[in-house]
């Protein structure tokens, strides 16, 4: 399994862009690249899902460099409500042992 | 259900009992996973359940957890002989194929253990 690193903590300000940037220096070729949000006392959220270039859908957008190492997720306009923890993992789509396996996350703080 | 369902939301028990927790996954997903995640931390990966392979047990803690799957639908996590320090919320999510990485959680079941 690849391994992720991403920053522990981000803050920010309502109204802003967020970035969240993880390195999967590891990753394989048949690896997908998956983002998940968990609020407090919830289980965690399917956000979005990329495999290269960039991936956007209504709640955020996913960028992903040509040599795949890492991937960025991109909150725009950033509201109270995201404050959560974001996870990224990597995972062989096409092995059915292939498992979910979740790093420490990001959590993001967002202020008024 | 339209969603991914564990019941109790809540157990408390004593130390030294053991509790059972269940996982009502979306009909029709073959892929069913049981986490932990203890206050503040990440999610710990306990067992994965891939279809009619058999189940990937190597996240389980000690042999006092255990976990089945009956006719590849409802799942069962059993604790036996309770510790404190297996106080935690127990999720369990369902993928609609094995190797999917996008899953669906339940809410979860707060365990307490006093």
């Amino acid at each position: 399994l690849a391994k992720t690193t991403q920053p522990i903590s981000m803050d920010s300000y309502e109204g802003q862009e967020v970035n969240i940037t993880c390195s999967h220096n590891n990753i394989a070729t048949n690896d997908y690249i998956t983002w998940y949000q968990q609020f407090p006392s919830q289980g965690p959220r399917f956000i979005i899902q990329g495999y290269k270039t960039k991936v956007t859908n209504e709640v955020a957008s996913l960028f992903i460099p040509a040599d795949r190492k890492s991937s960025t997720l991109s909150l725009p306009r950033v509201s109270l409500s995201d404050t959560a923890v974001y996870y990224c993992l990597v995972g062989d789509q096409a092995s059915s042992a292939s498992k979910i396996i979740f790093g420490s996350g990001t959590r993001l703080s967002i202020r008024p | 259900g339209a969603g991914v369902s564990q019941s109790p939301s809540n157990k408390v028990t004593e130390k030294g009992k053991d509790v059972e927790l269940r996982c009502d996954p979306i009909s029709g997903h073959t892929a069913l996973y049981w986490y932990r995640q203890s206050l503040g931390q990440g999610l710990e990966f306990l067992i994965y359940f891939q279809g009619n392979s058999a189940p990937d047990k190597s996240g389980l803690p000690s042999d006092r957890f255990s976990a089945e799957r009956t006719g590849g639908s409802v799942s069962t996590l059993t604790i036996q002989r309770t510790q404190q320090e297996d106080s935690a919320v127990y999720l369990c999510a369902s993928s609609s194929r094995t190797g999917n990485t996008e899953a669906f959680f339940g809410q979860g079941t707060r365990l307490t253990v006093v």
